[in-house]
């Protein structure tokens, strides 16, 4: 099982800041790799797949990076509604793993 | 618009069976690969199990293989998630989501359907 480790654990920011987060996986996933915004009571968001790509309708301040075993979430300026919990999760085996989360808050 | 609304949750005593069904609307449902995904209150995502968009292929996390069984009912636009033998860890919302044609990542989930594990 491919396991993902995500840092820091919880990240303080104040609006308008820069986010950098990171997702490193314990074996190659080459490009196939998947980012998520979760809200509290709310369920998952993709934002971010295949490492660089990003979904439908996300804005332009989501960014993803990297190949291999390591992996970046940039958000370049912060809005209020981005502060919430980030989860990185990769598509190379079976089974389907998550990292375990990185909680973005207000500073 | 494509929506996907799980049912069939609630409070269930350990070793009791419990079924969980997800059903689509607003996209065509016999072409796309769907998931389980469960999360532990207060806790990270995890990834349950997988069925192929024709029921071909299934695959499951190691915590629930052999107890839970994932199956798709194309003609009704569902997903269902059997689980048997349940246990106090597999307390949860469970969500369903649907696997992109494209890219293969979770575009679409369900608001989610909470399991609880009691005696």
């Amino acid at each position: 099982e491919i396991v993902l480790t995500q840092s820091p654990a919880t990240l303080s920011l104040s609006p308008g800041e820069r986010a950098t987060l990171s997702c490193r996986a314990s074996q190659s996933v080459s490009t196939y790799l998947a980012w998520y915004q979760q809200k509290p009571g709310q369920a998952p968001r993709l934002l971010i797949y295949d490492a660089s790509n990003r979904a439908t309708g996300i804005p332009a301040r989501f960014s993803g990076s990297g190949s291999g075993t390591d992996f970046t979430l940039t958000i370049s300026s912060l809005e209020p509604e981005d502060f919430a919990v980030y989860y990185c999760q990769q598509r190379s085996n079976w089974p389907r793993t998550f990292g375990q989360g990185t909680k973005l808050e207000i500073k | 618009q494509v929506q996907l609304v799980e049912s069939g949750g609630g409070v269930v005593q350990p070793g009791r069976s419990l079924r969980l069904s997800c059903a689509a609307s607003g996209f065509t449902f016999s072409s796309n690969g769907m998931h389980w995904v469960r999360q532990a209150p207060g806790k990270g995502l995890e990834w349950v199990a997988v069925i192929w968009y024709d029921g071909t292929n299934k695959y499951y996390a190691d915590p629930v293989k052999g107890r839970f069984t994932i199956s798709r009912d194309n003609s009704k636009n569902t997903l269902y998630l059997q689980m048997n033998s349940l246990r106090a860890e597999d307390t949860a919302v469970y969500y369903c989501a649907r696997s992109s044609n494209v890219h293969d990542a979770l575009d679409i989930w369900g608001q989610g359907t909470m399991v609880s594990v009691s005696s």
